[in-house]
């Protein structure tokens, strides 16, 4: 069975660092496209980025180059997502999904798998 | 960025009936258009992509049309699983989601 299983819920500060994962089973990690995707309290969805997992090319939405790190290790099937110094805005529910369809090269597409997303509050 | 916009927002409809929903894009995305499901909760499930074709395990009472700048979802005869908020994404740039349309009991 394809899975995301992200990490736990994060209470952080203003100003900490922190970097969650997603870890990929039941498919070949290494060919599937990894993005990220926030969801504001009460609000929408919005693609922050992407990642393959097998060559670590990756792409960023312009709105959030910058301010996030995505990376991956392939070893041990996980994606990540980085912030050095968090902020209040960042307070979020933030999900993994994989895109529809092995490529090595990146092409728009659509999310058949997700994460059951991991909250994060920022909070003095 | 292309901007999605769905209608309404809010949809109340009573179990066993239809519902359909709207969303736009701002600018051409031909049938790159997928539509998922979220329950509170939850994270979003696909229903629908390349504008019509229900992913696998969704049930044939979700149906999706459209190309172009104009995209619906039709869920016939609802089900009490269904009462849930819908999104659409385009993909024809970097994805880019509508507001979502959120389907209550009436």
């Amino acid at each position: 069975e394809v899975q995301l299983v992200q990490s736990g819920a994060e209470v952080k500060k203003p100003g900490e660092s922190l970097k969650i994962s997603c870890q990929g089973s039941g498919y070949s990690f290494t060919t599937y496209w990894i993005a990220w995707v926030r969801q504001m309290p009460g609000k929408g969805l919005e693609w922050m980025g992407i990642i393959h997992p097998g060559n670590s090319d990756i792409r960023y939405n312009p709105s959030f180059q910058g301010q996030v790190t995505i990376s991956a290790d392939k070893s041990i099937s996980t994606a990540y997502i980085h912030w050095s110094s968090l902020k209040a805005s960042d307070a979020a529910m933030y999900f993994c999904a994989r895109q529809a369809y092995p490529s090595e090269f990146y092409s728009y597409n659509w999310f058949d798998r997700w994460g059951q997303g991991t909250l994060v509050t920022v909070s003095s | 960025e292309i901007v999605m916009t769905q209608s309404p927002a809010t949809l109340s409809v009573s179990p066993g009936e239809r519902a359909t929903l709207s969303c736009r894009a701002s600018q051409s995305v031909s049938t790159k258009l997928a539509w998922y499901q979220q329950k509170p909760g939850q994270a979003p499930r696909l229903l629908i992509n390349g504008a019509s074709t229900r992913a696998t395990g969704i049930p044939a009472r979700f149906s999706g049309s459209g190309s172009g700048t104009e995209f619906t979802l039709t869920i016939n005869s609802l089900q009490s699983e269904d009462f849930a908020v819908y999104y659409c994404q385009q993909y024809d740039k970097w994805p880019t989601f509508g507001q979502g349309t959120k389907v209550e009991i009436k």
